[in-house]
């Protein structure tokens, strides 16, 4: 059964320091996302993207975040500096519609220290 | 700012009862409701995807109602099995916030042998 893969499941980092996390959507999906889960808290919207481009993104997603698709099969978050309030689960999903049921990953921990 | 809210935040059950919880949302601009079910260590996988009011779909024995002019809807499980301990969450695509989905707290279930 195709499933969305993340890596990695765990990333402890210094506060300041960059951080990529990477994830293989499934193959004939044509949307994804972002989303994270800060301990305790709602599972948030960070960004999506369809046709290359983010199509709709949050006031979280600043300047610090960018998402890039580079060869078709990888979509990844990048956080340019990260900040100890960016401890957080992150998921990434896929979904063939625009507006259909998204298949999640299982996360990557991000633990800024 | 989109307030999706599902109650209760937890709940205990024995094996065999059947129980139910709710998620509730603004009703205007509605255009669809997501139910997931997250087991721990896992990700949340859908369980329905539910747009027009008075739809009722099921699965097993998983049922969901929904009442868009209300802005709510129900998740029931009949005869609760120990496996179907995880948390429910629901999320709401609204049709004027673009390409995003709305997540709620979820509800943690816990199902006792």
């Amino acid at each position: 059964e195709p499933e969305v893969t993340q890596t990695p499941s765990h990333q402890v980092t210094q506060m300041g320091q960059e951080v990529i996390l990477r994830c293989v959507p499934i193959s004939n999906h044509l949307y994804f996302y972002w989303y994270r889960q800060i301990l305790g808290q709602k599972v948030e919207f960070l960004v999506s993207f369809y046709n290359n481009e983010i199509s709709e993104k949050s006031e979280i997603f600043d300047d610090q975040f960018s998402v890039e698709r580079p060869d078709g099969s990888n979509f990844t978050l990048k956080i340019r500096s990260t900040k100890l309030e960016d401890s957080a689960m992150y998921f990434c999903a896929s979904s063939e519609q625009g507006v259909g049921e998204l298949f999640f990953g299982e996360g990557s921990r991000l633990t800024v220290l | 700012i989109l307030n999706v809210e599902q109650s209760p935040q937890s709940l205990h059950v024995q094996e065999g009862d059947s129980t139910n919880f709710t998620c509730s949302f603004p009703s205007s601009n509605f255009y669809a409701l997501h139910w997931y079910r997250w087991e721990t260590a896992k990700s949340p996988e859908a369980l329905f995807v539910m747009t027009l009011n008075g739809d009722e779909k099921k699965k097993g024995r998983i049922s969901a109602t929904l009442n868009t002019k209300e802005g709510y809807s129900y998740l029931y499980i009949k005869g609760s099995q120990p496996e179907d301990s995880a948390t429910y969450l629901c999320a709401i695509w609204k049709g004027n916030a673009g390409n995003m989905l709305t997540f709620g707290g979820g509800t943690r279930l816990m199902v006792k042998p």
